[in-house]
């Protein structure tokens, strides 16, 4: 069965770090890039960031930009978003979805495939 | 940025109608356009990619079409179970943009 699965969401204080995990199964994880997106509660969907299938390209959305580091690890079939320097305004439940084309270097087309979620609240 | 916009902004519609969402660019997306649904408390579904193509699965009820900066996706005889939030998503530039999205519910 092909999924994606997220992990590590949480409360947290504003400044403080929080590392996201989504480990996929079902498909050749090595051979697809992964996208994370977020969607503070009641709101719309944002996207936030991307890794290449290979691990060697990484885009950004500007609002996340040098707090938030995108990595994979191939070995594991997991995607990481280390999250660093928190702010209120980054509480949103956190997606991993994969990246329709494989072997893409670019930043991305379409999400097939959707983790369930997990909730980050940055909160003092 | 890409800036994308939708309407109408909610929907309603009785079980069997014709709905029509619109999604405009504010610059040239050549193709570059998806389609995703999202029911309450559920993760989004990919229904179309690249503007008019059926992603595997998905009900034949549900199509879309266009170019360039506006774009058209249509649900031919809607359904109970099509209550949701539909988005429109471009891939053309980085970073990649949704739209706000467009509340679909039953009259």
């Amino acid at each position: 069965q092909v999924q994606l699965v997220e992990s590590g969401g949480g409360v947290v204080q504003p400044g403080r770090s929080l590392r996201l995990s989504c480990t996929a199964s079902g498909f050749t994880f090595s051979s697809y890039g992964i996208h994370w997106v977020r969607q503070a509660p009641g709101k719309g969907l944002e996207w936030v960031a991307v890794i290449s299938f290979h691990g060697s390209n990484e885009y950004y959305a500007d609002s996340v930009k040098g707090r938030l580091t995108i990595s994979r690890d191939n070995s594991r079939n997991t995607v990481y978003l280390q999250m660093n320097s928190l702010r209120a305004d980054d509480t949103a439940f956190y997606y991993c979805a994969r990246d329709r084309a494989p072997y893409s270097h670019g930043g991305g087309s379409a999400f097939d495939i959707w983790g369930q979620g997990t909730l980050v609240t940055v909160s003092s | 940025d890409i800036q994308m916009t939708q309407s109408p902004s909610p929907l309603s519609a009785s079980v069997g109608d014709r709905v029509t969402i619109t999604c405009q660019a504010s610059q040239d997306i050549t193709i570059y356009l998806n389609w995703y649904q999202q029911k309450p408390g559920k993760a989004p579904k990919l229904l179309i990619y690249d503007a008019s193509n059926l992603q595997t699965g998905v009900p034949s009820r549900f199509s879309g079409s266009g170019s360039g900066t506006d774009f058209t996706f249509t649900i031919s005889n809607l359904q109970p179970e099509d209550i949701a939030t539909y988005y429109c998503q471009q891939y053309a530039n980085i970073p990649l943009t949704f739209g706000p999205g467009t509340e679909v519910d039953i009259k």
